[in-house]
């Protein structure tokens, strides 16, 4: 059974820092990656998707990588913000017939502060 | 930009009535899905649904729960028989291929009294 980490479970740093976000899972068969941001009492909203075959996607100040071989991801938040101040969420896809499904780790609360 | 949209966001009901939670999936979606999570804990898949029919469920959608796209567009959950239990924020989601990208819409969060 798919197991996603997201360890720490909350993260403080001092605006301007560059910071790294970990992402662990147990089952290398994925088929991608993804990375939400929530906001507290709000949904989903998605940062970055990895296929399988990618090892890195990059979108403004944010870079994820994957190393499906050893079940890591990184986001990697360049010149955190206040306005970056949210719960970080990895989730794995796997196919599942006709469909896929995603595993979600419990995420990173991330606080920047000013 | 297109985005997944549900209502209520909010409901409140008693326990043992049935509830109906509504998606409108991304138009050119075809891969469907309904998760959720209890307050404080992981985000949890409930269902898969594709060409009119379930592809998956998990261990959680027992026989109370139903899902069905009635009308081309919208895409609904409904729990016969609500429990405590079932008090949660879920979140329906849409993808145009089960590989690719799934998008979230703001989700419902349903309390049990």
């Amino acid at each position: 059974k798919q197991e996603v980490t997201q360890i720490p479970a909350a993260l403080s740093v001092p605006e301007g820092e560059n910071l790294v976000l970990n992402c662990s899972f147990t089952d290398s068969a994925i088929y991608n990656l993804q990375w939400f941001r929530q906001d507290p009492g709000k949904g989903l909203t998605s940062l970055l998707l990895i296929q399988s075959s990618q090892r890195e996607q990059t979108s403004g100040r944010l870079n994820a990588s994957l190393d499906k071989s050893s079940g890591r991801s990184t986001l990697y938040i360049a010149a955190s913000q206040p306005g970056d101040s949210a719960t970080y969420l990895c989730a794995v896809s796997v196919y599942t017939g006709a469909n896929s499904k995603l595993t979600f780790g419990k995420g990173i609360t991330l606080s920047v502060r000013p | 930009e297109p985005e997944v949209t549900q209502t209520p966001s909010h409901q409140v009901t008693q326990m043992g009535q049935e509830v109906i939670l509504r998606c409108v999936p991304i138009s050119n979606h075809l891969y469907f899905y309904w998760y959720r999570q209890i307050l404080g804990q992981k985000v949890e898949f409930l269902v898969s649904f594709y060409n009119n029919e379930i592809s998956e469920k998990s261990e959680i959608f027992d026989d109370q729960f139903s899902v069905e796209r009635p009308d081309g567009s919208n895409f609904t959950l409904k729990i016969r028989s609500t429990k405590l239990e079932d008090s949660a924020m879920y979140f329906c989601a849409s993808a145009i291929d089960r590989g690719l990208e799934q998008y979230f819409g703001p989700g419902t969060r349903l309390t049990v009294t």
